[in-house]
């Protein structure tokens, strides 16, 4: 199946700096990525839609100004936490889907966890 | 959106066949039924799909109600590397790509 790569795998930070997520498609082109969200012992949470050259679309209640998404390129869509704080910390993981594979399946990344001291 | 209702959690033995069942009884008829599973830590994988016919492939089986309104996934021999949180997930044919995933069910496989 298609490969989505996310970097780093895990960051710690401390409050008030911002934190960059990498999502990339290894061996697809992605015109639209999905950014989740998932709490310990919870589902996932749906943030945002990453659409290559144009803006995102966030979901309701999610901080547009607060979690910018930037997909400069058809294989690259980046999550930036603003002045990130404790209860920022989180999983985050991307998706894409490969318009390669008839079965509209989606692929995941490997997530990457968030931790604000 | 249709939303569907999964059991929070089930066991198994290992080797043994599992269903694991979904209830979505307002689902329209152009939502497909998707699962995808959650291995602890990782993202999820997708495992199957389908809109009104049983599905197979090498992962598991779609099993579909006449009326649409359930479905089952079947894994026929649980492994321990199966243990995971599975989801069921209805998206519309030709509508956004995006899945909303609901709590799934976690299951837990006995050796």
């Amino acid at each position: 199946g298609a490969v989505v790569s996310q970097h780093p795998s895990r960051v710690i930070c401390k409050s008030g700096t911002s934190v960059k997520i990498e999502c990339r498609s290894l061996d697809f082109q992605a015109t639209t990525m999905f950014w989740y969200r998932q709490f310990p012992k919870k589902s996932l949470m749906l943030m945002a839609t990453s659409n290559e050259g144009s803006k995102a679309t966030y979901e309701q209640g999610v901080e547009k100004d607060k979690f910018l998404i930037n997909h400069a390129s058809l294989t690259l869509s980046t999550l930036t936490v603003t002045s990130a704080h404790p209860e920022d910390s989180s999983f985050y993981i991307c998706s894409a889907r490969d318009p390669r594979h008839p079965n509209n399946e989606q692929f995941f990344g490997p997530g990457t966890r968030l931790t604000v001291l | 959106d249709a939303k569907t209702t999964q059991p929070n959690s089930m066991e198994s033995n290992e080797e043994e066949p599992v269903h694991l069942p979904c209830n979505h009884s307002t689902i329209s008829g152009t939502d497909y039924i998707h699962w995808y599973r959650q291995l602890p830590s990782q993202g999820p994988e997708y495992v199957i799909h389908g809109l009104t016919s049983n599905v197979n492939n090498r992962m598991a089986s779609l099993a579909i109600a006449e009326d649409r309104k359930s479905s089952t996934l079947i894994l026929h021999r649980a492994t321990l590397r199966d243990a995971a949180v599975y989801y069921c997930i209805l998206r519309k044919r030709g509508g956004s790509e995006k899945l909303v995933f609901g709590k799934g069910t976690k299951l837990t496989v006995n050796p």
